[in-house]
């Protein structure tokens, strides 16, 4: 059963704290991708990466970190450098990353609160 | 700086009639665009994309693309109360394949 699967799905941090977001995907895609959600906002993106071991920044990176050591894997960190991390954090995956028709899915996401 | 705006909404229809949801973009580059529903406390889930412009047709889902006036909208016939949710537009950039993404529109069917 092909997918992308986060976990934990809620996940509480404490002040200071760092803690790693898991994202696997088994459909073989090149491309996974990182986004932020606030309530009442769209997506942002965090992180991306094309190929193993490469990865780009995206438009609030600031804060959070990522590594690419396996093509089905993406884990992110939050860092307590993350001054408002509470969000909800959804991974997506692409085939190639590239090209019109290119399309991203999603994870089921994690939400993640700040106490 | 890309922009994808959508009215906020919330829209509200009827059972059985059309919604109809739009989406403009500011990039003139942008090559496709995607219609994501989005429902409460989930993740998005993709409806469809397009890329020429003209009409897009997917079971109840037709999208529309006017490249000439950077606008691509969603029309949902027969409107069902399970489709109320968020829809999100996205685009990418010329030469980009990072989305940006649209606030999303409400839309609340009712019976």
């Amino acid at each position: 059963d092909g997918g992308i699967t986060q976990s934990p799905k809620y996940l509480f941090r404490k002040e200071g704290q760092n803690v790693t977001l898991s994202c696997e995907q088994n459909l073989n895609h090149d491309a996974m991708y990182w986004y932020r959600q606030d309530p009442g906002q769209g997506l942002r993106l965090i992180y991306y990466s094309q190929i193993v071991n490469d990865f780009q920044k995206g438009d609030i990176a600031e804060g959070y970190s990522v590594s690419r050591e396996k093509k089905e894997s993406f884990p992110l960190t939050v860092t307590s450098a993350q001054k408002n991390p509470t969000a909800f954090y959804l991974c997506a995956s692409s085939r190639f990353g590239t090209g019109r028709s290119d399309t991203q899915y999603f994870g089921p996401g994690t939400r993640l609160t700040v106490l | 700086q890309k922009e994808v705006e959508q009215n906020s909404g919330p829209l509200s229809v009827p059972e059985g009639a059309i919604a109809s949801l739009n989406c403009t973009y500011s990039d003139r580059g942008s090559q496709s665009f995607f219609w994501y529903r989005q429902y409460s406390g989930k993740s998005p889930e993709l409806i469809m994309f397009i890329y020429s412009n003209g009409d897009k047709e997917d079971g109840r889902f037709t999208a529309q693309l006017n490249k000439a006036s950077q606008y691509v909208s969603l029309l949902i016939r027969d409107s069902q109360p399970s489709d109320s949710a968020t829809y999100l537009c996205a685009a990418p950039g010329a030469g980009s394949y990072q989305l940006t993404f649209g606030k999303g529109t409400k839309l609340s069917v009712i019976p």
